[in-house]
């Protein structure tokens, strides 16, 4: 139990373009999911947080117009990287909870590389 | 603000070494704090974790000691397979870890050598 799924696992888009990445929890329902940001050797970093029909929370320094974030439903959110410039490429992680003391899910993770 | 240092690898170790992997953290207040691990082409898993002062964490023969007075989360496992090579995270929260995102450390790469 306590799969979440993410797509696509890894993406290749042209500078300018936007790209969506989905995140599903299969067997749960979320109330709260998160994203992450992890660059090569370094930590997980925290980019934001949304609980279903509301609108997202963004940590310090991440632009929210930049990195739109939807969570329409207790199974889906995604992230919609707009106007991407390869210094976005990255490997992004979202996490699902159902609950604040249960802790979260992670889902595997996808890569974006921006040409 | 909160954050986490773990030792840097990679950590190698033949089988059935003791494995101890340090943790430390910088958190306001009384923070959950946990152990994730990652094998390789897949997410991250939670291995355990503590919600208070003294609190041991254990799963799969991994434990960890919530320490407030050294503001420690030292990772040990008295003897590692082959089957433990992976990433290790430690992580911590304001809550218990569902409803806030989580602090991560950079990682540990384990390898256990045969």
């Amino acid at each position: 139990g306590a799969v979440v799924s993410q797509h696509p696992s890894w993406v290749i888009c042209k500078s300018g373009t936007s790209v969506k990445i989905e995140c599903r929890s299969l067997d749960f329902q979320a109330t709260t999911m998160f994203w992450y940001r992890q660059f090569p050797k370094q930590s997980l970093m925290l980019m934001a947080t949304s609980n279903e029909g509301s609108k997202a929370t963004y940590e310090q320094g991440v632009e929210k117009d930049k990195f739109l974030i939807n969570h329409a439903s207790l199974t889906l959110s995604t992230l919609t990287v707009t106007s991407a410039h390869p210094e976005d490429s990255s490997f992004y992680i979202c996490s699902a909870s159902p609950g604040t003391a249960t802790g979260q899910y992670f889902g595997p993770g996808t890569r974006l590389t921006v040409t | 603000g909160n954050s986490v240092t773990q030792m840097e690898g990679p950590v190698t170790l033949s089988e059935e070494a003791f494995l101890t992997i340090n943790c430390t953290y910088t958190a306001t207040g009384y923070p959950s704090l946990f152990w994730y691990v990652q094998y390789p082409g897949e997410g991250l898993q939670l291995l355990l974790k503590a919600t208070k002062a003294d609190d041991k964490g254990s799963n799969k023969g991994f434990e960890a000691t919530y320490r407030k007075e050294t503001t420690s989360f030292h990772l040990e496992k008295g003897s590692v397979q082959v089957s433990d090579s992976a990433v290790y995270f430690c992580a911590l929260s304001d809550s218990g870890g569902g409803a806030d995102g989580l602090t991560f450390g950079k990682g540990t790469h384990l390898i256990i050598q045969p």
